[in-house]
């Protein structure tokens, strides 16, 4: 298939503890996993992504993991603040068509102040 | 460097009609990719056009088309309107071919259909 699943649908989180979401993908041939943060009523906006010949990969306050034998990706966010409160989707490519690029069907964050 | 930009940003159209949406991508960009952002369904594939070529297509009917032009801008074209085709849609270009690099968003076009 070429579903992408992505785990919690919602998330609350205290400022300050940590969120994490998690996918899985279908195609083992994956090579290339990236997150994308929306805030209300903007556009999605890659915020990091990951390549196959690693797996882990960090960018301040966010890192990404990536388990190819389980064929599943996390997004970590320590220290949340308000301003991560958004949607955050995760993506895989189908490299048995074309390389289509599927997301899951997004993470709604908030934040508690 | 301007970004992605799509028009019309909002239109309303009636069962039945039909709307064209344009996407202009970042100069330099060959690919342009397609998505219908609607609650709780997230970015669903549409199709992705490279060079002026269709590379692959979403599980959507046939009244979904688009193309490409040789300055990288595309069109995507939605003939007999039904109340389920209202939402966002989003197009994103990139340097790369789709699912192999960084995908730049536009602010989409909302697409109400009454």
């Amino acid at each position: 298939g070429e579903n992408v699943e992505q785990h919690p649908s919602t998330l609350s989180v205290q400022e300050g503890d940590s969120a994490v979401i998690k996918c899985t993908y279908s195609d083992s041939a994956s090579n290339y996993f990236p997150w994308y943060k929306q805030e209300l009523g903007k556009r999605p906006q890659l915020i990091i992504d990951i390549r196959s010949n690693v797996g882990e990969k960090k960018d301040q306050r966010i890192a990404v993991t990536l388990n190819k034998t389980a064929k599943h990706f996390s997004l970590h966010i320590t220290e949340t603040q308000p301003e991560d409160s958004a949607v955050y989707f995760c993506a895989a490519p189908h490299t048995s068509n074309d390389y289509k690029l599927s997301f899951g069907a997004g993470t709604t964050v908030t934040v508690r102040a | 460097k301007a970004g992605v930009t799509q028009t019309p940003r909002y239109l309303i159209k009636t069962r039945g009609q039909q709307v064209t949406l344009s996407c202009s991508p970042i100069s330099g960009h060959r690919s342009v990719s397609w998505y219908q952002q609607t609650p709780g369904q997230g970015l669903q594939f549409l199709f992705e056009y490279f060079s002026e070529t269709q590379r692959n297509k979403g599980n959507f009917p046939g009244r979904f088309s688009g193309r490409q032009f040789s300055n990288s801008r595309s069109e995507m074209n939605v003939s007999t309107l039904e109340l389920g085709d209202s939402a966002l849609y989003l197009c994103a270009s990139s340097l790369e071919r789709g699912g192999t690099g960084e995908l730049f968003f536009g602010e989409g076009s909302r697409l109400t259909v009454l």
